[in-house]
Order: structure tokens, then sequence, then C-alpha cells
């Protein structure tokens, strides 16, 4: 069964410093997956995806998140945060297609504070 | 122009009561969704429509009863409504592309709090 793990529920860097949210996933076939942030009191937007093309997936908002079989995790980065950053992030992994859906399965998001 | 919306966006009622939550999205996709999304930020589908017809149901209480009356539209009838219904409410919708993934649009969410 498909599932995603986020290594941190709350997540504080400095503006300007480097940001870091863990995921981690479990899939027994080649996974797709994805990171939404949610801002608050916002419906959710995708960042970023993978769906087994380049390892390195770039995204909106100077966002990239790094796809490690290996490890089997797809941590999101930015190299720079920015106050606007702020809000919650979710990993997410595609489940089994089925019946023309394709069912998301979520983390538990991390929530990313960023401090002036 | 909002692509997916959601009447209301705040929900105040009392235990027992029976409520509905209306969506909508404008973008033309066929494939429209419920998910619940409790106090901890956890969430979790609930239904899926495919050009107006279930093909998603997961473990919920039959008091929940979607309703799709167009692929634009689908509508969340809640009955007797419990404490632990509380939650925010999201619809989506996204087009439906054989085994491919095409991005799933949320709504603002609605707020349910259940007194």
């Amino acid at each position: 069964a498909q599932s995603v793990t986020q290594l941190d529920s709350h997540v504080s860097v400095s503006e300007g410093t480097p940001v870091l949210l863990r995921c981690n996933y479990s899939s027994s076939y080649s996974p797709s997956l994805f990171w939404y942030v949610q801002h608050p009191n916002k419906g959710l937007q995708l960042l970023l995806k993978y769906t087994s093309a380049a390892t390195l997936v770039k995204g909106i908002n100077g966002f990239e998140a790094e796809f490690k079989k290996s490890e089997t995790s797809f941590h999101l980065t930015k190299p720079s945060a920015h106050m606007s950053d702020a809000a919650e992030y979710f990993c997410v992994v595609r489940g089994p297609y089925s019946g023309g859906y394709n069912k998301l399965i979520f983390g538990a998001g991390t929530r990313l504070a960023v401090h002036p | 122009d909002t692509a997916v919306s959601q009447t209301p966006k705040y929900l105040v009622t009392q235990m027992g009561n029976d409520k509905s939550i209306k969506c909508e999205q404008n973008l033309g996709h066929d494939t429209m969704y419920w998910y619940k999304q409790d106090s901890k930020k956890f969430l979790k589908i609930m239904f899926s429509y495919n050009n107006k017809e279930l093909i998603i149901n997961e473990t919920v209480p039959n008091r929940f009863s979607p309703k799709s009356p167009d692929k634009a539209h689908l509508n969340l009838h809640i009955n007797s409504l419990e404490l632990g219904d509380s939650a925010v409410y999201f619809c989506a919708s996204s087009q439906a592309s054989g085994d491919s993934y095409n991005e799933q649009f949320f709504g603002p969410g609605t707020r349910l709090t259940v007194l």
C-alpha cells in the first residue's frame, strides 16, 4: 500500500535561510509524488510533482524536490525562505489507479513558520 | 474567475441538524471530489464523482450524501450532524485521463463547526 510520512510537524526558519521539509514514502510500485501547499484559510495548491521523469523536480515559487529511490525520500527544499512561504505543506502519493480515479494519499502536513 | 468555489465558507450549527455544502467548478473538469480535513490538518478523500457518477465512496457514515446534478457541481448533504463532523471540507476537481495524473484543483474549503 502507498503511504507518506512527513518527518516534521513544524519547521521554523529565518527569512533568507534555506528550507528543508522532509518526506519519506512507501510504495509497492514506482510512485507518483507531489507537494501541495495550503496557505492560511485557503485551499490547496500544487507546488510540484514527480511522475518518473527527472528525479529533480522544480516547482513554483522557487521550490524543488528530489526523488531518491534508494532512500525512499522526496524532500522539499528552497534555497532562501520568504515570509510568504509560511504555510502548511503536504507530501502526497498517488494511490493505485482504479475506476478512472487517481486517489491521493496525504501526509500529515508540515507547518512552516518564517521569522524576520 | 474562481476555478473551484464552495459555499458557505463557514457553517456553525447545532448537533442533530441537517446541512448542505455546495461546490461548483468552472474548469470544464469531469471529476469532482470531497475531502475532509480534521483538526490535526489530516486530509482524507470522502467521495469522488466522474460525469455525475459516484466512483469512489470511502468509509464514510451514510449520514453523508453527495449529489452531483451535473458535472460542474458536487454538493454534500449531511444529516443528523455530530460533534465529530466538525472539520474543514474541501471540494476539488480534475480531468480524468486514463492512468495519467491530472492536477486536482481545490476549493477554499468550508469550515463546519458543530456545537
